[in-house]
């Protein structure tokens, strides 16, 4: 089966650096996507780590231990537009293709 | 260009009544998926396709069926919708050189 965990909700300051956390045990991984959803709308990628360690994209980066079953994803100078939800995803992988979805952590950035 | 398109936007049925979502791409891409997503809920993966292959996930209700008839193409059939169908139904692709899968809008279903 699939578990992937998140905190549900997270608030914090525009301009601050804030952590969201994933950990997942899942059958089979190749793979943990960072996805950014406003409310009513798609979500959009955010970030892709199949090997340990730290990938940067501008203000966002993301971070995976796969020992651990652990992954981050670190949002930078805060703005208010950054308030949306933030699903972390696991993906199989060849042979299986199945890509599945954490609940999603709410982010409120406050003035 | 839109490149995963899902019609229509908004769908309001009749309970019980047969209703059918429709996805398309213009990615050429292998795996399409269905998500089901209830509000402030995350995405929940209903099946996915490898060209053909089809994958039903094992907790997909058997209300919820899908056909693709071709690479481009692909549809969500709710047999006898119920009032716990109302959702957002997305849409998505994967495939070539991307590794991340691309949503469509999706069509937000409303049963009455």
């Amino acid at each position: 089966g699939q578990n992937i965990d998140q905190p549900t909700e997270m608030t914090a300051t525009e301009g601050a650096i804030v952590q969201i956390n994933c950990t997942y045990q899942t059958s089979g991984f190749n793979g943990l996507f960072w996805y950014q959803q406003h409310a009513g709308e798609a979500p959009t990628f955010l970030s892709y780590n199949v090997l340990d360690g730290l990938e940067e994209k501008g203000r966002f980066s993301s971070f995976l231990s796969r020992s651990k079953g652990y992954s981050y994803l670190l949002l930078k100078e805060l703005q208010m537009k950054d308030s949306a939800s933030y699903l972390c995803a696991v993906y199989s992988g060849a042979g299986s293709y199945q890509l599945t979805f954490g609940k999603g952590t709410k982010l409120s950035v406050i003035p | 260009d839109a490149m995963v398109i899902q019609n229509p936007r908004y769908q309001v049925t009749q309970f019980g009544k047969p209703v059918t979502l429709s996805c398309s791409q213009t990615l050429n891409h292998n795996v399409m998926y269905w998500y089901q997503q209830k509000s402030s809920q995350a995405p929940k993966l209903l099946f996915h396709y490898y060209d053909k292959d089809f994958n039903n996930e094992a907790d997909t209700p058997d209300n919820f069926q899908s056909r693709r008839p071709n690479t481009s193409f692909c549809f969500l059939d709710i047999r006898s919708p119920g009032l716990g169908d109302a959702a957002m139904y997305l849409c998505a692709t994967s495939g070539g050189d991307a590794v991340e899968a691309f949503f469509g809008q999706g069509t937000r279903l409303t049963v009455v």
